[in-house]
């Protein structure tokens, strides 16, 4: 089967830097993605790594190793804004639409 | 415009009702998803339609029956719930690609219909 585990956790404080790490067990992907979603709210997309390495969008990056079976999201400059769940998701290579989805983590931020 | 929008925002309903939730999109997507949320737990795809056909069924009961009646529009229609069906129901859209193109890996979510069947 495939799957994709999370911390279901993470507490920062304000203006730190914090990264959420997901690993994955699955026979093959096509990328990772990232979704931010508040209490309340819809799922948002934040970014998506096809390839290995690092994709920036301005204070959230994105990092892909396959070798590694590894992913992590990083938030800098955390503003208490960012408190939310962040869901990694990836597409296997028998789907055209689906996504298998982590079970969240909750970021929790402190001032 | 990138926004997906979801009517009612809330549903109360009882065992016996039958309603419709609403979703549109204007983004030129051509492939829609309905999906349910339950509190703390990812989504949890539902149906896709793609260039307006069904394309994904997760086995969902037939109390469930989508419907696109064209390539902005997705209606989900609903007839004698249960109370474990109470949850936020979410419709996303994305462009078509297959393969390694991404292009579904980026969806596109509105804000959902919180539903509570009594």
């Amino acid at each position: 089967g495939q799957s994709l585990e999370q911390p279901s956790e993470v507490t920062a404080v304000e203006g730190a830097i914090v990264q959420i790490n997901c690993t994955y067990q699955t026979s093959g992907f096509y990328g990772l993605s990232w979704y931010q979603q508040h209490d309340g709210g819809a799922p948002t997309f934040l970014s998506y790594n096809a390839l290995d390495g690092l994709e920036e969008t301005g204070r959230f990056s994105s990092f892909l190793s396959r070798s590694d079976s590894y992913g992590y999201l990083l938030l800098q400059e955390l503003q208490m804004k960012d408190s939310a769940s962040y869901f990694c998701a990836v597409r296997g290579m028998d789907s055209n639409y689906q996504l298998i989805w982590g079970a969240g983590t909750k970021l929790i931020i402190k001032p | 415009d990138t926004e997906v929008t979801q009517t009612p925002k809330h549903l109360v309903m009882g065992m016996t009702n039958k309603k419709s939730l609403k979703c549109e999109q204007h983004m030129g997507h051509r492939a829609m998803y309905w999906y349910k949320q339950k509190a703390k737990k990812p989504p949890e795809l539902m149906f896709v339609y793609s260039y307006e056909k069904l394309s994904i069924n997760e086995s969902v009961p037939s109390r469930f029956s989508p419907e696109c009646p064209n390539s902005s529009l997705l209606n989900l229609h609903l007839h004698a719930l249960q109370p474990e069906d109470s949850a936020l129901y979410l419709c996303a859209s994305s462009q078509v690609s297959e393969g390694a193109g991404g292009s579904t890996d980026t969806q596109y979510f509105g804000p959902g219909t919180r539903l509570t069947v009594l």
